[in-house]
């Protein structure tokens, strides 16, 4: 069964912590997603990563930077959270080919809240 | 890439056929036509992808007309556990590309 997995489910951090989610998939997929979720506002994607070392601004970057040293692990990082990153946050990796990078997964998402 | 327009929401009743139409006026050549389904405090899952005319599985049909400037996901019978949101995304399938999913549709399926 294909797997996207996320370090945490829910997460409290304070204001101006620095704060690192972490997303692992097992499907040797080239494509990794970051995005945030929020009522009304649907789905917004964050940054994007379409190999090891690469990654590519989304929509609403500000304020967040990813890494993605290894090609099963992407992780986005809050340098100095806010309250407006209050949020759940989803993570999502999609193969290569044609057909293959719009066929995303999804992983279980975390609900950060900072404080 | 290609905006998408769908309604926000939808209403429906068990054992109706549910069709949700997206508008995406600026769709590129080399685009396809995705669907997600997300249930509340859950991803979003792959439903259904196409290029064009209609594709059909297990779960939804979708139907592309010849101008790709829209395209419409059809649920046979629907049931309660339809209810969710559905995106409709439009991106290049040949590489490395961002996924935009828009505001989605909320369908809610009653008794």
């Amino acid at each position: 069964d294909v797997k996207v997995t996320q370090s945490s489910r829910y997460l409290v951090k304070r204001t101006g912590e620095k704060v690192f989610l972490e997303c692992v998939q097992d499907m040797d997929h080239e494509n990794m997603f970051w995005y945030r979720q929020d009522p009304g506002l649907g789905l917004r994607l964050i940054y994007f990563s379409y190999d090891v070392k690469m990654k590519e601004k989304g929509d609403i970057p500000e304020g967040y930077s990813v890494s993605r040293e290894k090609k099963e692990r992407f992780s986005l990082i809050l340098e100095s959270a806010s309250t407006n990153q209050t949020s759940m946050y989803l993570c999502a990796s999609s193969g290569r080919g044609r057909g293959a990078n719009t066929e995303a997964f999804f992983g279980q998402g975390t609900r950060l809240t900072v404080v | 890439l290609a905006k998408t327009t769908q309604p926000i929401s939808m209403d429906s009743y068990e054992g109706q056929e549910v069709n949700i139409t997206c508008s995406h006026n600026n769709i590129a050549t080399n685009d396809y036509i995705t669907w997600y389904q997300q249930f509340p405090s859950q991803g979003p899952r792959f439903i259904i992808q196409g290029y064009k005319t209609k594709v059909t599985n297990e779960v939804a049909s979708l139907f592309i007309p010849a101008d790709r400037k829209s395209s419409t996901l059809s649920l046979p019978r629907v049931s309660l556990s339809d209810t969710a949101v559905y995106y409709c995304l439009v991106a290049f399938t040949g590489g490395g590309n961002k996924l935009t999913f828009g505001t989605g549709t909320q369908l809610k399926v009653e008794l």
